[in-house]
Formats: C-alpha cells, structure tokens, sequence
C-alpha cells in the first residue's frame, strides 16, 4: 500500500527565503504525483501536477521536481512571501489510478 | 463558472439521522469524487465517478451512498449519521481521471453529535 509522508507537518520562514517542502513515497510505480494548497477553511488548489515519465515542472515562483528511485519530490518556492501561507498538500497516483495524499506541510511565511 | 460548488458548507446532524451532501460541477467533467479529511489523516477517498450512470468505492466507503444521474451532480448520502463521520468533505472533480489534475469545492464540515 503506497504511503505518502510529508516532513515537517510545520514550517515558518522569514518573506524572501528560498524554500523547499519535502515529499516521500514508499512505491516508485507511480501515474504521477501532484501538489495542491489548501487555505485555511478553504478546498485544495492544484499547484502543479508531474508525470510519472517527467522530472519537473515548473509554474511562476513554484518548481516541483519528482525521483521516483529514490521515491521523492520537492516543491520549491523562489522568494516566499507571506501570501504563500497556507498548507501543501503531496498526493500521489498509482496504477490504480486513483491519489493518496499527504497529510500536508503547514507554511507560515513571517513579514 | 462556477468550478465545483457543495452545499451545505456546514451541518450538524444527531446520531442515526441521515442527509445528503450536494455537489455540482459545471465544467462537463466526467471524473467525479468524494473525500474526507480529517485531522492527522490526510484526505481519504470515500466514493467515485467515472462518468454518469457509474459510481464505485473509494478507501473509507461504509456508511456512504452515491448515485450519478447527470454529469453535472454527484450527491453523497449519509444513511445513518454516526460520530465517527464528523469530519470534513469534499467533492472533487477532474477532466483526466481520478489522479488527473483535481478541481475542488469549497468543503462541507459535517458534526454528528
């Protein structure tokens, strides 16, 4: 059973800081893996999604990069401000097509 | 457009009473599905659909029913509320899969007492 862990489950940085939320995964035979937001109060956002046969992707300040081997992803944020405050979300889909997810990494972003 | 809207965004029910989440989506995707989220757990997925006339179980299904009549509506009913099912939901719906790129509603928290 795929088991996806996200560590620390909190995070606060100063505005301005390069940042990195870490994802792992036991089982590399992945569809693909996707990171979402998620507002307090509020649905999930998709970020960025990853197929299984790509390395990265990138939107704006976001770059989400994706190892299957090693069954890790990184979600990088260039230049944090405090707008990006909010919960990351990993979820990975298998070959069953369907996601499991993270319990989420709680970003807080200090001006 | 609307994207994918549930109501009602919040409800508290007695135990052993029963309601209905609604959930609507006007992007004419085929691919719907309900999750739970509670605290520590991540989200699980409770039911799902592949397209009008088609539902099937998710991870957490017992004491959940779903239907889908029209692309558009994909309710989940609560048949006998129960404290363990306080938490919250939400409807999720995508154009390519169950693990495509999701499109979710706002959530409905739920508290059975």
């Amino acid at each position: 059973k795929q088991e996806v862990t996200q560590i620390p489950a909190a995070l606060s940085v100063p505005e301005g800081e390069n940042l990195v939320l870490n994802c792992s995964f036991t089982d590399s035979a992945i569809y693909n893996l996707q990171w979402f937001r998620q507002d307090p109060g509020k649905g999930l956002t998709s970020l960025l999604l990853i197929q299984s046969s790509q390395r990265e992707q990138t939107s704006g300040r976001l770059n989400a990069s994706l190892d299957k081997s090693s069954g890790r992803s990184t979600l990088y944020i260039a230049a944090s401000q405090p707008g990006d405050s909010a919960t990351y979300l990993c979820a990975v889909g298998g070959a069953n097509s369907k996601l499991t997810f993270g319990k989420g990494i709680t970003l807080s972003v200090r001006p | 457009n609307a994207g994918v809207t549930q109501t009602p965004k919040f409800q508290v029910l007695k135990t052993g009473q029963s309601m209905t989440l609604q959930c609507a989506q006007d992007m004419n995707h085929e691919y719907m599905s309900w999750y739970r989220q509670d605290p520590g757990m991540g989200l699980r997925l409770i039911h799902y659909s592949v397209g009008a006339g088609i539902t099937d179980q998710g991870e957490v299904p017992n004491g959940y029913n779903v239907s889908r009549s029209t692309t558009e509506d994909f309710p989940l009913r609560l048949l006998s509320a129960a404290p363990s099912q306080t938490s919250v939901y939400f409807c999720a719906s995508s154009y390519s899969g169950l693990a495509g790129e999701l499109f979710f509603g706002e959530g409905s928290r739920l508290t059975v007492l």
